[in-house]
C-alpha cells in the first residue's frame, strides 16, 4: 500500500538555526513528490514538486530534495514567519492523479 | 488571478440538518478534489473529479455524503443528514491534468451540534 511518513511530528528551532524535515514514501512508480505549507486556519499552500531522484528546488530559505525513498525540506536560517505545518504528498502509480498526504511536521521558529 | 473559492467559510448546524458546501475552481483547471481535515485523521481525500467526471469516491464516509460537478468550474459537497462526527474543516482543491499539482481553497469549517 502506498504510504507517506513525515518526521519529526514537531520541531522547535531558534531563529537562524537551520534544520531539515523528512518525508519517506513507499510508492510504486512515483510520479511526483509535493511539499505544501499550511498556516493555522488556512488551506495548504503549494511549495514544490519534485519528479525524479536527485532533483532539487529552492524558494527563499527552503530547499527540497528527492531521493528514491525520501525527500527532505531543508530550512536555512529560519525566521519566525517560517512557522507553519509542512505537508508532503506523493502522486502514486497508475492512472490516478490523487495525492497521498503525510501527517505533517509542525515547525515553530522562536525569535 | 483568483484562487479556489469556497463558501461558506464557517457553518454551524444542528444534527440532522442538510449541509451544502460550495467550491469554485481556478479558471482553466480540470481536476477537483474534496478533502476533510481533522486533528485525529489529518487530511483525507473524499472524492475527486477529472473533467467533471467522478473518478474515485472511495474516501466518501457513507451514503450521507454526496458530491457533484454541475459544470466545469463549480462543485458542491452535500451532507444529509449531518452528524456531530462530521465536524471538520473541508477543503477543495483544483488542479490541471497531468501535472498533479493541487491548489487548495481556504476551507469551510463545519460544526455540527
Amino acid at each position: 500500500e502506498d504510504q507517506v511518513t513525515q518526521s519529526p511530528e514537531a520541531l522547535r528551532l531558534q531563529e537562524g538555526e537551520s534544520s531539515s524535515l523528512n518525508c519517506s514514501y513507499t510508492v510504486s512508480g512515483l510520479r511526483g513528490l509535493f511539499w505544501y505549507r499550511q498556516d493555522p486556519g488556512k488551506g495548504p499552500e503549494f511549495l514544490f514538486t519534485l519528479y525524479s531522484a536527485g532533483e532539487e528546488k529552492e524558494k527563499e530559505r527552503l530547499k527540497a530534495t528527492l531521493t528514491k525513498k525520501e525527500s527532505f525540506l531543508h530550512i536555512t536560517a529560519p525566521k519566525p514567519e517560517d512557522s507553519a505545518t509542512y505537508l508532503c504528498a506523493s502522486s502514486g502509480g497508475g492512472a490516478t492523479n490523487k495525492l497521498i498526504f503525510g501527517t505533517g511536521t509542525l515547525l515553530a521558529v522562536q525569535p | 488571478d483568483a484562487g479556489v473559492i469556497q463558501s461558506p467559510r464557517h457553518e454551524v448546524t444542528e444534527m440532522g440538518q442538510e449541509v451544502t458546501l460550495r467550491c469554485k475552481l481556478i479558471s482553466g483547471h480540470n481536476s477537483l478534489f474534496w478533502y476533510r481535515q481533522t486533528m485525529m485523521r489529518g487530511l483525507e481525500l473524499l472524492i475527486y473529479f477529472n473533467n467533471n467526471v467522478p473518478i474515485d469516491d472511495s474516501g466518501m464516509p457513507e451514503d450521507r455524503f454526496s458530491a457533484k460537478m454541475p459544470n466545469a468550474s463549480f462543485s458542491t459537497l452535500k451532507i444529509q443528514p449531518s452528524e456531530p462526527r462530521d465536524s471538520a474543516v473541508y477543503f477543495c482543491a483544483s488542479g490541471r491534468i497531468p501535472t498533479n499539482e493541487q491548489f487548495f481553497g481556504p476551507g469551510t469549517r463545519l460544526t455540527v451540534l
